[in-house]
């Protein structure tokens, strides 16, 4: 069956680091590949929608990056500020008009000061 | 900004109850969603719909019912409540014919709780 797995549930970083959050697939052939982040108490919120033949996607202090070898899409915040701290979901979306859009656990990022 | 609120927040309801939840968008967009969130499970997909007057099954339908009788609003109907529903719902909207890469807009969920 479909499988989506993020890292790992929690991931600490120091203030200024690059936080990298990872996205793995199995048995499943994605299109598209979102990511989002979700505050305590809140819905989740868009970030970036990258193609399966786009390698790499950058907004500000994020990128994207799409490897459809691994399977694997990486996140990757620069310049790590406490404000970042959240749960980042990822999601994919297959290659038929009727896909379904289907959604990671999420990994919960704390940045300390 | 879009828009996408929910009814209530917080909801508590008892075993065997009829429960309503409701969700208004106002972008005008064609397609809309509701899920549930489950600690370590992520977001499943309960229900869809990508038109008025239709709705599609997601993942895990079974217990659940929803109806779309105007664009902006779509409701989630859980027909005999249980314990095993307790869960935090979240609707979601997104544009297009095709919701695949649409960024889909989340209301902040209604935290439901049966007894």
């Amino acid at each position: 069956s479909q499988k989506i797995e993020q890292n790992s549930e929690a991931l600490n970083i120091q203030e200024g680091k690059t936080a990298t959050l990872t996205c793995n697939y199995t048995n499943y052939s994605p299109a598209y590949l979102q990511w989002y982040r979700q505050d305590p108490g809140r819905g989740p919120v868009f970030l970036l929608l990258i193609r399966e033949n786009e390698k790499e996607k950058r907004k500000e202090r994020l990128k994207v990056t799409f490897d459809t070898t691994l399977k694997q899409s990486l996140f990757h915040i620069t310049a790590s500020q406490p404000a970042d701290s959240a749960t980042y979901l990822c999601a994919l979306a297959g290659y038929s008009s009727a896909s379904k859009i289907i959604f990671g656990s999420g990994t919960r990022l704390s940045i300390r000061p | 900004d879009v828009k996408v609120t929910q009814s209530s927040r917080y909801l508590v309801k008892r075993t065997g109850e009829k429960v309503f939840l409701e969700c208004v968008q106002d972008m005008d967009h064609e397609n809309m969603f509701w899920y549930r969130q489950d600690p370590g499970l992520g977001l499943r997909l309960i229900y869809f719909s990508y038109d008025v007057k239709m709705k599609e099954k997601g993942d895990i339908p079974e217990g659940y019912s929803v109806s779309r009788e105007k664009k902006e609003r779509f409701s989630l109907i859980l027909e005999s409540a249980s314990t095993n529903q307790t869960s935090m719902y979240l609707c979601a909207s997104s544009q297009g014919q095709d919701g695949r890469y649409q960024p889909q807009h989340f209301g902040d969920g209604t935290r439901l709780s049966i007894l």
